[in-house]
C-alpha cells in the first residue's frame, strides 16, 4: 500500500528555521516526483515545487523560488521542504503528494500544519 | 505561468441533482495533463479525475470529466451526501503545476 506520512504539526517564531518531513513507502520511491503543495488558512491549493528523489532535480514554483529548499534522501526514502527564516506568512498547511506514472498527484501526506507566531 | 479559473465559486444543490463545475485555463493545455480533486473540510485533497476523463482507483461512476484545448468540466451526474465538498482543477503538464481557485459544492 502506497502510503506517504508526514512530521507532525509545528509551532514556531518568524525568524526560525523549520525543516518538515515526507516518508513515503510502499513503492519505489525514488521513481516518482514528490510534490509539495501549500495551503493557507481558509484558502485553497498552491503548487510550491517538485523533486525527482533519484537525482534530486527539482522545480520550484517561480511565487516561492528562494523562499523555501526542497530535498530529498532517497536512502531513508523521504522527502524535506526547509525554510531558513519563517516569516507570519509562512502560516499553512502543507502537504506532500506523490506524482503517479500519468503525472497527477495521486497519494497524498495527511499534511503538516505550521503555525508561525511570535 | 497557467492560470486555471473555476466557475462557479460555489454551487448549491440539493442530492440527487447533477452537478457541473467548469475550469478555464489562459491558454491551451493538453488534456493528459489535467486533474480534478475532491477536499472535505479537515481532510487532504483525493484525486477523482486525471488526464482530463480518466476516474482514479476508487473514484465512483457518477464522477465523470471531459473537456480539452482550454476548457474543462467535470460533472457529478447524482450528487450523494458525502458529495458536498470543494473541488479544485489543477493542471500539471506546465511548471509550475498551477490550481483553479476551487468550487464549493453545498447542500441547498
Amino acid at each position: 500500500e502506497v502510503q506517504l506520512v508526514q512530521s507532525g504539526a509545528e509551532v514556531k517564531k518568524p525568524g526560525e528555521s523549520l525543516k518538515i518531513s515526507c516518508k513515503g513507502s510502499g513503492y519505489s520511491f525514488a521513481s516518482f516526483w514528490i510534490g509539495w503543495v501549500r495551503q493557507m488558512p481558509g484558502k485553497g491549493l498552491e503548487w510550491m515545487g517538485i523533486i525527482y528523489p533519484g537525482d534530486s532535480d527539482t522545480k520550484y514554483s517561480p511565487s516561492l523560488q528562494g523562499q523555501v529548499t526542497i530535498s530529498a534522501d532517497k536512502s531513508i526514502s523521504t522527502a524535506y521542504l526547509k525554510w531558513s527564516s519563517l516569516k507570519a506568512s509562512d502560516t499553512a498547511m502543507y502537504y506532500c503528494a506523490r506524482h503517479s506514472v500519468a503525472g497527477a498527484l495521486d497519494y497524498w501526506g495527511q499534511g503538516t500544519l505550521v503555525t508561525v507566531s511570535s | 505561468e497557467i492560470v486555471l479559473t473555476q466557475s462557479p465559486g460555489t454551487l448549491s444543490l440539493s442530492p440527487g441533482e447533477r452537478a457541473t463545475l467548469s475550469c478555464r485555463a489562459s491558454q491551451s493545455i493538453s488534456s493528459r495533463y489535467l486533474a480534478w480533486f475532491q477536499q472535505k473540510p479537515g481532510q487532504g485533497p483525493r484525486l477523482l479525475i486525471y488526464g482530463a476523463s480518466s476516474r482514479a482507483t476508487g473514484i465512483p461512476d457518477r464522477f465523470s470529466g471531459s473537456g480539452s484545448g482550454t476548457d474543462f468540466t467535470l460533472t457529478i451526474s447524482r450528487l450523494e451526501p458525502e458529495d458536498f465538498a470543494v473541488y479544485y482543477c489543477q493542471q500539471y503538464g506546465d511548471s509550475p503545476g498551477t490550481f483553479g481557485q476551487g468550487t464549493k459544492v453545498e447542500i441547498k
